[in-house]
């Protein structure tokens, strides 16, 4: 869905140096999510933010990973120090307050990220 | 770990044709399941989803079927199109708990040829 902002759409980074990925949610969508897709598999859950709290961040990798979603501006996910394994597509989704069911969860078009 | 998986990871269809691609999953306490169609370079998009108390439902051109007793589910596709051709996702999750991550299957490359 069009409505859901991510960018950059490609990213390179070589390793060691940071990455931020940025991801504005529909107008009105207080929920984001972030989810990451290797080559030839499906999406992974990683992070579920709501503004300024992080709900559950049982998919996020213990380090160098981290999110956030502040009370203004785009939710950033940041990785640090990236490696080759990072490669990957990004996807975040947002959904409005109290999403009755996923359905209301709608995808941004990605940010592909290539360490190199 | 308990995860959705797919049958085949590819399925090559003529058009006109009606297309099944099939899902099954492993978790049990899954009770809401849903399917997305992802195209090149795209996210995910939502096409249809159902909960473990209908065993059927119908949109569009797709219908959806569950099967609680062999964990199964499918997507039929009728008079399947050239705009049809994309990645297919099965996803399982628990409804009515906002935020629930979704578990994403590996996903099936339908391919329609004129």
């Amino acid at each position: 869905n069009a409505g859901v902002m991510q960018n950059p759409r490609h990213l390179v980074r070589r390793r060691g140096q940071e990455a931020r990925l940025r991801c504005s949610p529909m107008k009105g969508h207080s929920h984001v999510y972030w989810y990451r897709q290797l080559p030839e598999e499906g999406l992974k859950f990683m992070v579920y933010l709501q503004k300024e709290n992080i709900i559950d961040e049982s998919g996020m990798p213990k380090e160098r990973f981290s999110a956030e979603f502040p009370k203004e501006g785009p939710s950033i996910l940041r990785i640090q120090q990236v490696v080759r394994g990072d490669s990957a597509a990004y996807f975040c989704a947002s959904s409005p307050p109290r999403p009755v069911m996923n359905t209301e969860a709608f995808f941004g078009q990605g940010t592909r990220l290539t360490v190199v | 770990g308990e995860s959705v998986g797919l049958h085949l990871p590819t399925l090559s269809v003529q058009e006109g044709d009606n297309s099944i691609i099939n899902c099954a999953y492993s978790n049990s306490a899954s009770d809401y399941f849903i399917w997305y169609k992802q195209e090149s370079g795209k996210g995910p998009q939502f096409i249809i989803d159902i909960r473990s108390n209908m065993d059927k439902r119908q949109g569009q051109r797709v219908t959806v079927l569950l099967n609680k007793t062999v964990k199964h589910l499918s997507l039929q596709i009728a008079a399947t199109q050239p705009g049809d051709s994309a990645v297919y996702f099965c996803a399982e999750s628990q409804p009515y708990q906002a935020g629930t991550a979704l578990i994403f299957g590996k996903g099936t490359t339908l391919s329609v040829s004129s």
